[in-house]
């Protein structure tokens, strides 16, 4: 089955600092996400991405936050200025669009983010 | 509020035996619900959806149901084997929004020998 990569594996910033996080989605797939889960703690949504707009986004989601697909391809989640609470596993998916119209999701692997 | 809602003690079974395990919703009414498995570390994988007029849906030893009544979806493993070991999921798509997946907290099933 085709993969949603995400890079980097792990990323490790100094707080208020600025970082992005990369995936490169399913090609021809339309709809991203990006999701997040602070260790121990549930998976929670973030943002979702549709024909190179914001869906649909989370209370989490402040102006902190931004998402861009900059190339077509890849698909980018911006934290401007990192806070020790931004720590977490960062996971982009996208649908799987064969199952009805019903949102099944293709996750990646994650980018594990530290802010010291 | 809407809520998806798991136990999040984890469920701790002998292989060989069936793994049940609960996905309560309060103050709506989804119309489908999705079970994801999650290994440490790993993002989550799709195992199976059921959707709110289907009572049971099979894969393999899974076996989902989804009761409308008592809002309440079990996933089932038979025959459980100490690989089923990972944190399960259930999620669903709150009323209101077209696109929002939103995750239970998950239960860790650990499958012994």
């Amino acid at each position: 089955e085709p993969e949603v990569t995400q890079t980097p594996s792990h990323q490790v910033t100094q707080m208020g600092q600025e970082v992005i996080l990369r995936c490169v989605p399913i090609s021809n797939h339309l709809y991203f996400y990006w999701y997040r889960q602070i260790l121990g703690q549930k998976v929670e949504f973030l943002v979702s991405f549709y024909n190179n707009e914001i869906s649909e986004k989370s209370e989490i989601f402040d102006d902190q936050f931004s998402v861009e697909r900059p190339d077509g391809s890849n698909f980018t989640l911006k934290i401007r200025s990192t806070k020790l609470e931004d720590s977490a596993m960062y996971f982009c998916a996208t649908v799987t669009g064969d199952h009805s119209g019903a949102n099944v999701l293709t996750f990646g692997a994650g980018s594990r983010l530290t802010v010291l | 509020s809407q809520k998806i809602e798991q136990n999040s003690e984890a469920l701790n079974i002998q292989e060989g035996k069936t793994a049940t395990l609960t996905c309560n919703y309060t103050n709506y009414s989804p119309a489908y619900l999705q079970w994801y498995r999650q290994d440490p570390g790993r993002g989550p994988v799709f195992l199976l959806l059921i959707r709110e007029n289907e009572k049971e849906k099979r894969k393999e030893r899974l076996k989902v149901t989804f009761d409308t009544t008592l809002k309440q979806s079990l996933f089932h493993i038979t025959a459980s084997q100490p690989a089923d070991s990972a944190t399960y999921l259930c999620a669903s798509i709150n009323t209101g929004t077209a696109s929002k997946l939103t995750f239970g907290t998950g239960t860790r099933l650990q499958v012994t020998l």
